[in-house]
């Protein structure tokens, strides 16, 4: 069965610096997707950004991108120059491709807490 | 933009007592799910649908029944509410792009049984 850790349960960096948040997964599939999406403080969750398993290079959108390893079977989400309100929680998640019998299934996981200040 | 709403927003209800939470998505999705968040676990799937008249069970199903009449709509159904099953509600849909689709979330609705 698939399954999604993240052992990070909160984080605390200064404004405009970098972090890394760390997500390991396990899966029997060759193929999947790998997303991290974002709760804010209201409770609003968002998508951020995806990875497709067969793609090398590493996906990157605005501020965000992503450190795939497949080997490791981790995806690390990297926030590059952080603001303020890049402070909420970020929940790495895993789908398994079509060919899988719980393909529509989106997995969660734990939710890493990131609180930027200044 | 998609647009997932969800309701009530908060309820309160009894032990032992029926509680129905509702989703309506606006934007032609074919599949439609619902999550239940508890601090520290995250967001775990009761259960999901990809297409009217038909649900399928996720990873909690246990005390939760769904309900998709239509495309656009999604209930999960509590019969019997326990202290447990406080928590928060979301419900999301997505197109179906073979696994790379997004899911679309609600607002939530907060659930306490007491």
């Amino acid at each position: 069965a698939q399954k999604v850790t993240q052992t990070q349960t909160s984080i605390s960096v200064m404004e405009k610096t970098t972090v890394t948040m760390d997500c390991v997964y396990e899966t029997q599939d060759s193929s999947y997707f790998l997303f991290w999406y974002k709760q804010t403080a209201s409770g609003e969750i968002v998508f951020l950004i995806r990875q497709d398993s067969y793609k090398k290079e590493n996906a990157t959108v605005g501020h965000y991108s992503l450190n795939f390893q497949k080997p490791k079977s981790s995806i690390g989400l990297i926030i590059t120059a952080t603001q303020i309100e890049d402070s909420a929680v970020y929940f790495c998640a895993m789908r398994e491709g079509w060919a899988s019998s719980s393909f529509s299934k989106l997995v969660f996981g734990q939710g890493t807490s990131l609180s930027v200040v200044p | 933009e998609a647009a997932v709403t969800q309701s009530p927003r908060s309820k309160v209800a009894v032990t032992g007592g029926k509680v129905t939470l509702s989703c309506h998505q606006t934007n032609n999705h074919d599949y439609m799910y619902w999550y239940r968040q508890d601090t520290g676990h995250g967001l775990r799937l009761i259960h999901y649908s990809y297409v009217a008249d038909s649900t399928e069970k996720g990873d909690i199903p246990d005390g939760y029944k769904a309900s998709r009449p239509s495309q656009e709509n999604f209930s999960l159904i509590l019969e019997l509410a326990s202290l447990s099953q406080t928590a928060v509600y979301f419900c999301a849909s997505s197109d179906d792009w073979g696994g790379a689709q997004t899911l679309y979330f609600g607002s939530g609705t907060r659930l306490t049984v007491l």
